[in-house]
């Protein structure tokens, strides 16, 4: 069974770009949730879609912003980049609220 | 305070010992817990998922749970190299609508 798919791995902007990232899930997971990691932060949650609906927020700025399809693959957007958005992007996908997450490898967003 | 307190490390033991990671909540409403594994440059893996109190083993790996003191651990028997990765504790409950609460991860160092 294939894992979370994100892409692209690597990524390099500037500030004050956008950009936008992908996030496959396990197939047959309909919940998605997104994560920023750093080293100073550690993991946190950005927010959770599931069947097409954000279903929890977590406290970042409307820069941030997600949408997940009807097949539940998710992607997430960040406009206005920066420097502090140099992150570890992670995705991870569920069967549903009380079951385990998943997680991809994630994506490396630099801002220089 | 913080709602998950775990001691980011680094634990450096020798090949084979066995090894004690923990992590201390303060939400009683908490009812899932996980472990979860993470290499450099890759993402968080499941490697434990417990509901409500007690313990579970599988392979090297044991996790207890302690509600009542609200005190959780993951043991590793025979400690391998390999195994030198940071270990993340996160847990989730009806009162944070099931979002994963995330310790900050130790760091563990196996030395052959």
């Amino acid at each position: 069974k294939a894992g979370v798919t994100q892409t692209p791995r690597y990524l390099i902007k500037t500030r004050g770009q956008q950009v936008t990232l992908s996030c496959s899930p396990i197939s047959g997971h309909r919940s998605v949730s997104w994560y920023q990691q750093t080293p100073g932060q550690g993991l946190q949650f950005l927010f959770e879609y599931f069947s097409e609906t954000q279903r929890n927020k977590g406290n970042f700025p409307g820069r941030f912003s997600g949408r997940q399809f009807s097949n539940s693959r998710s992607e997430m957007n960040v406009s206005t980049l920066e420097l502090g958005d140099s992150a570890l992007y992670l995705c991870a996908s569920s069967l549903g609220q009380d079951q385990p997450q998943h997680f991809g490898d994630g994506t490396r967003l630099s801002i220089l | 305070q913080k709602e998950v307190e775990q001691d980011p490390g680094p634990l450096s033991v020798p090949e084979g010992a066995i090894v004690s990671l923990n992590c201390t909540y303060s939400n009683s409403a908490f009812q899932y817990f996980m472990w979860y594994r993470q290499y450099s440059r890759k993402g968080p893996e499941l490697l434990m998922y417990t509901y409500s109190s007690g313990n579970k083993e599988d392979g090297r790996f044991t996790a207890q749970v302690d509600k009542s003191s609200k005190y959780i651990s993951l043991f590793i028997r025979d400690s391998q190299p390999s195994d030198s990765a940071t270990y993340l504790c996160a847990m989730s409950g009806w009162d944070s609508n099931y979002q994963l609460i995330w310790g900050a991860g130790t760091k563990l160092i196996i030395k052959p």
